[in-house]
């Protein structure tokens, strides 16, 4: 069985450029969550969706937007980068919310 | 705010013996606790959850305990072995993480 996928792997980009990221989650999943994982930290929560309504929000500027698609695969967007966004940025499913959530591999985003 | 904290940010253990990672929460009403394995380059892996009506809750080489008295938990694994050297986070829900303890297992 498929798990969650994430794309790209890595991504490259300089400031005050834009990125997209994206998520597929478990097949009937239907919530997915967004993290940012900065080098020896925890998981930062951002976003959470299900059913394509945004049904949780971290502590993010508005820079980052996300949305989830009738698919319920989802994409996180972020504007006007900044060197501080450089983090791994990790996509979650699960069937519900508040339940265990199932990762994906993240995407890498290095700003220079 | 909400946070969960872990006590120890590095662990070492000889193969074979027990394993202990604690974890504080400060939101009383929590009531879902989960602990993942984060493997190097990978993502957070799920391994025990346990919910606000039960003390304790065990897996395969795992257990999970709960005090909300002090509002504590812990993961204990047991005959510990060079495949559980990961970071260990706890999670208060879906959408607080702890720092992470990084556990090493000695061969």
């Amino acid at each position: 069985d498929a798990g969650v996928t994430q794309s790209p792997t890595h991504l490259i980009k300089t400031r005050g450029q834009h990125v997209t990221l994206r998520c597929s989650p478990i097949s009937g999943h239907k919530s997915v969550s967004w993290y940012q994982q900065v080098l020896g930290q925890g998981p930062q929560f951002i976003f959470q969706y299900y059913e394509k309504e945004e049904r949780g929000r971290g502590n993010f500027p508005d820079r980052f937007s996300a949305r989830q698609f009738p698919n319920y695969s989802s994409e996180l967007n972020v504007n006007a980068l900044l060197l501080g966004d450089s983090a791994l940025y990790l996509c979650a499913s699960s069937f519900y919310t508040n339940e265990k959530l199932f990762f994906g591999s993240g995407t890498q985003l290095s700003v220079l | 705010g909400e946070s969960v904290g872990l006590h120890l940010p590095t662990l070492s253990v000889q193969e074979g013996d027990n394993s202990i990672i604690n974890c504080a929460y400060s939101n009383s009403a929590s009531d879902y606790f989960i602990w993942y394995k984060q493997e190097s380059g990978k993502g957070p892996q799920f391994i025990i959850d346990i919910r606000s009506n039960m003390d304790k809750r065990q897996g395969q080489r795992v257990t999970v305990l709960l005090n909300k008295t002090v509002k504590h938990l812990s993961l204990q694994i047991a005959a510990t072995q060079p495949g559980d050297s990961a970071v260990y986070f706890c999670a208060d829900s879906q959408f607080y993480f702890g720092t992470g303890t990084s556990l090493t297992v000695i061969p």
